[in-house]
């Protein structure tokens, strides 16, 4: 399983966009790159998932460049309610073991 | 309402007993986790299955059992074996939906052991 690495924290302020880098260096051919937030004694939910270039939904951007070793999640305009723990996963997409790390805590001022 | 449930959502117990988490599912899902995460730090994985009747140890297995007899159940006994087994215990499933793999996760259940 490709190891991943995000920031431990970001600060932002409400209206922002915010990205998050996650590197991903040993990513496999087969892996996708999904995201997942996580508020306060509550388990987390899914975001975005993509294999490579852009993938958007109504919550998130995510961005993957040619060579795949990293990604960046985007979030459009931040509000309070997007402080929470984000976490970049790597695998194959398959239902098989899923790993998380430690996240990136990000934190929203007003 | 589809989703996943556990109970209870606070679990005392005394140090030395073994507990059972519960964990059921009406979403059809084929796969499920038991993930164990402390104050501050990402969730580690202690056991998943993929299907009835089968299922394969985490990275932290040490301590806990599971079961899957049922499709929409998978328990997990903390045992008195696990030296520190006080956390927040979650559990998930899984589907793959046009070759996107979602997680879907319980509310948690917060065990504490004195």
């Amino acid at each position: 399983l490709a190891k991943t690495t995000q920031p431990i924290s970001m600060d932002s302020y409400e209206g922002q966009e915010v990205n998050i880098t996650c590197s991903h260096n040993n990513i496999a051919t087969n892996d996708y790159i999904t995201w997942y937030q996580q508020f306060p004694s509550q388990g987390p939910r899914f975001i975005i998932q993509g294999y490579k270039t852009k993938v958007t939904n109504e919550v998130a951007s995510l961005f993957i460049p040619a060579d795949r070793k990293s990604s960046t999640l985007s979030l459009p305009r931040v509000s309070l309610s997007d402080t929470a723990v984000y976490y970049c996963l790597v695998g194959e997409g398959r239902d098989d073991k899923i790993i998380f790390g430690k996240g990136t805590r990000l934190h929203i001022l007003p | 309402d589809g989703g996943i449930t556990q109970s209870p959502k606070y679990l005392f117990r005394k140090e030395g007993q073994n507990v059972t988490l519960s964990c059921e599912q009406n979403l059809n899902h084929d796969a499920m986790y038991w993930y164990r995460q402390d104050p501050g730090q990402g969730l580690r994985l202690i056991y998943y299955s993929q299907i009835v009747n089968d299922f394969q140890k985490g990275d932290i297995a040490e301590g806990y059992s599971v079961s899957r007899e049922k499709k929409e159940s998978f328990p997990l006994t903390v045992t008195s074996a696990q030296k520190n087994p006080t956390a927040f215990y979650l559990c998930a499933s899984s589907t793959k939906l046009a070759g996107v793999v979602e997680q879907y996760f319980g509310p948690g259940t917060r065990l504490t052991v004195t």
